[in-house]
C-alpha cells in the first residue's frame, strides 16, 4: 500500500537553481494538490489537478509550475528558486474534492 | 481573519485526560477534515465529515454546521498523542474542486 510518495524527503538548493518534486500515487485518485507550509501557518494551495491533462492555480502559485500527464503522477517544477520558497511541500490526492485526503510525507527544501 | 481558526494553538495535558480541540470556520463547507501530523512526519486524515458525529478508537469528532465549529476529543490521551492537530475545511464556492482551507493547527503534548 503505496498510497501518495513523494521524492526528495529534504533537498538544498542554491539561489537560482531549478529542481522537481516528485508525486505519484496509486489509488486512481482523480484529485491531486500541492501544498506548501511554512512555520506557524496553515497549508497553503500551490497548484491543483482534477484530472490527467488539467492543471489549475491555488492560492500560491508564483514561482511554480506543474503538468500531469498520468493520473498518478503530479511533478511540481522550482524555476530558479528563492529563499522564499523555503518551505515543507506536501503533494495529496483524493477520489473526488469532497473525498477524504491522502497526504505523502513531505519535501523539506531549503533555498540558500 | 482566517477563514478556519482553530484552539487552542497549544495544549499540553497529562496521561489520561480528556482533551478537546475546537474548529470554527466561516465559509461554507462540504465537508471538514481533521488531521494530524507527527513531528518531522507527514499528515494522516483522522476524520472527514460533513454532519454529526464520528469515533474511531479513543477520538471522536463532532461537527455542528449550523454554527459552523467542529471538535476533536481525545480521551484517554497517551503521550503517542502528542503531534498537531489540523482542522481543514472542503468549501464549496471553488468549482469542482472543493479546495481545502487548513487552520494553523493545535500543537498537543501529552506528558506521561
Amino acid at each position: 500500500n503505496a498510497g501518495v510518495t513523494q521524492t526528495p524527503k529534504f533537498r538544498i538548493l542554491k539561489i537560482g537553481q531549478s529542481m522537481t518534486l516528485q508525486c505519484t500515487q496509486d489509488m486512481n485518485h482523480n484529485y491531486m494538490y500541492w501544498y506548501r507550509q511554512d512555520p506557524g501557518m496553515g497549508l497553503k494551495l500551490i497548484y491543483y489537478s482534477v484530472g490527467a491533462g488539467i492543471t489549475d492555480k491555488g492560492e500560491v502559485p508564483n514561482g511554480y509550475n506543474v503538468s500531469r500527464s498520468t493520473t498518478e503522477d503530479f511533478p511540481l517544477r522550482l524555476e530558479l528558486a528563492a529563499p522564499s520558497q523555503t518551505s515543507v511541500y506536501f503533494c495529496a490526492s483524493s477520489y473526488q474534492g469532497n473525498t477524504e485526503a491522502f497526504f505523502g510525507q513531505g519535501t523539506r527544501l531549503t533555498v540558500v | 481573519k482566517n477563514e478556519v481558526e482553530q484552539s487552542p494553538q497549544n495544549l499540553t495535558a497529562q496521561e489520561g485526560e480528556f482533551i478537546t480541540i475546537n474548529c470554527s470556520y466561516s465559509v461554507g463547507i462540504s465537508a471538514l477534515h481533521w488531521l494530524q501530523q507527527h513531528p518531522g512526519g507527514g499528515i494522516v486524515s483522522l476524520f472527514m465529515l460533513s454532519s454529526g458525529k464520528k469515533k474511531h478508537g479513543r477520538l471522536i469528532a463532532t461537527i455542528n454546521i449550523q454554527e459552523k465549529h467542529s471538535s476533536l476529543h481525545i480521551t484517554a490521551s497517551h503521550p503517542r498523542d502528542s503531534a498537531v492537530y489540523i482542522c481543514a475545511v472542503a468549501s464549496w464556492g471553488g468549482g469542482a474542486t472543493n479546495k481545502l482551507i487548513f487552520g494553523t493547527g493545535t500543537l498537543l503534548a501529552v506528558q506521561p
